[in-house]
């Protein structure tokens, strides 16, 4: 089944620890995205990359990196720079250039920092 | 900047009961407009959109109608199943960007 896979489901970190967030995708889809989601706040954009080696900065992009080798992956490094990483952390893709709107999300992770 | 608000949940209702969730919103230019939902566990999945004003998406019994003049595209269904128990986003995007701009969500719960 084609589909985006995001590992882990449920991660926990210990303040001042930088943490790796897999999202890998099987649907040949060109773009990618990170959201963070927060209680009441709804979806908020932390980086995107349309293409291989290439990504920008979404609204959010402080105490994060990505980088994307690949086509079929996008990790997000969640750095000990991010104040409040307590989140619950969705990674889409959309195929071209995301041009349609229409974005095919994983299951998510959620990071607790304790 | 571009922004969208939709109604705060939660909304509870009965199984049958009609549903209205509001969404307004904010953006230069033209915006192509967009429902998203969310079971519990589960990323966002596309639930129906609409590209140009007075388009009516739909989708599972859904509908929403891109209301140019009033800014708006509230989603309805005429009656509700427990399985629509979700959190409901509305969202926009505009021009050629890949980027969307996302509602706080609405949390429906359905009961027997």
């Amino acid at each position: 089944d084609g589909g985006i896979t995001q590992s882990p489901k449920y991660l926990f970190r210990k303040e001042g620890q930088n943490v790796t967030l897999s999202c890998e995708q099987n649907l040949n889809h060109d773009a990618m995205y990170w959201y963070r989601q927060d209680p009441g706040q709804g979806l908020r954009l932390i980086y995107y990359s349309q293409i291989v080696n290439d990504f920008q900065k979404g609204d959010i992009a402080e105490g994060y990196s990505v980088s994307r080798e690949k086509k079929e992956s996008f990790p997000l490094t969640v750095t000990s720079a991010q104040k409040n990483p307590t989140a619950f952390y969705l990674c889409a893709s959309t195929p071209g250039t995301g041009n349609t709107g229409e974005l095919f999300f994983g299951e998510g992770s959620r990071l607790t920092v304790l | 900047g571009d922004s969208v608000t939709q109604m705060e949940g939660p909304v509870t209702l009965s199984e049958e009961a009609c549903l209205t969730i509001n969404c307004t919103y904010t953006a230069t230019g033209y915006p192509s407009l967009f429902w998203y939902v969310q079971y519990p566990g589960e990323g966002l999945q596309l639930l129906l959109k609409a590209t140009k004003a007075d388009d009516k998406g739909s989708n599972k019994g859904f509908e929403a109608t891109y209301r140019k003049e009033t800014t708006s595209f509230h989603l309805e269904k005429g009656s509700v199943q427990v399985s629509d128990s979700a959190v409901y986003f509305c969202a926009l995007k505009t021009g050629t960007a890949s980027k969307l701009t996302f509602g706080t969500g609405t949390r429906l719960q359905v009961t027997l």
